[in-house]
């Protein structure tokens, strides 16, 4: 069965520092995909940044960027320059080719000004 | 109205009622979805539609019916529940079951 494990429940930054969320996840599958997703508070989710498994190149989405360790099954989110509108909770997502996304828990961004 | 619509945004309900959740989706997709999210947990896949066909009931309470008309509405309606259904329901659409999810801003239910 797939999971998804997002460790820090919260964490903060400082406003124009860099952070980096945490994500972990279990597949059997060999063709998988990985999503960024953020939620601010009270507005819909949106996609943050997307990784095919068979690519080993990592995504970047401006200041957005993962480092995905495929024999590690890890898959963090950095984000660069964190701005105040960058608050919100961050979900990792897993989808096996199945229509099956696997959501973790979420990390709560906190930045601070 | 662009991407994805839900209606209403908020509903209180008491256990004995029935109401409905609508969402719309304006992005020509073929894959709708509906989550339940509750705080510190996961979200919750309920029900699945492509080309307006079901193809997952995540053993889902049947005092949860979905309904998928045409491939841009899809429906919740919501009979007899529970105070532990209070939640925020969010449903989302893809361009087909691989690519990644166009969510709405949900509609937060209490149940009574």
């Amino acid at each position: 069965a797939q999971t998804v494990t997002q460790s820090q429940p919260e964490m903060s930054v400082q406003e124009a520092e860099t952070v980096t969320l945490s994500c972990t996840y279990d597949t059997s599958e060999s063709d998988y995909y990985l999503f960024w997703y953020k939620q601010p508070p009270s507005r819909q989710m949106i996609l943050v940044i997307r990784q095919e498994a068979y690519k080993q190149q990592n995504a970047t989405e401006n200041r957005f960027s993962v480092n995905f360790q495929k024999a590690a099954k890890s898959f963090s989110l950095k984000i660069s320059d964190s701005q105040l509108g960058d608050a919100a909770m961050y979900f990792c997502a897993c989808n096996s080719g199945t229509y099956k996304y696997i959501f973790g828990t979420g990390t709560r961004l906190k930045v601070l000004a | 109205e662009t991407g994805v619509t839900q209606t209403p945004r908020h509903l209180v309900m008491g256990m004995t009622n029935k109401k409905s959740l609508k969402c719309e989706q304006h992005l020509g997709h073929n894959a709708m979805y509906w989550y339940k999210q509750s705080a510190k947990k996961p979200l919750e896949l309920m029900f699945v539609y492509s080309l307006e066909e079901r193809v997952e009931n995540n053993s889902v309470p049947s005092r949860f019916s979905p309904e998928c008309p045409n491939s841009s509405h899809l429906f919740l309606h919501l009979h007899t529940l529970q105070p532990e259904d209070s939640a925020l329901y969010l449903c989302a659409s893809s361009q087909d079951l691989y690519n990644e999810q166009f969510f709405g801003p949900g509609t937060r239910l209490t149940v009574l």
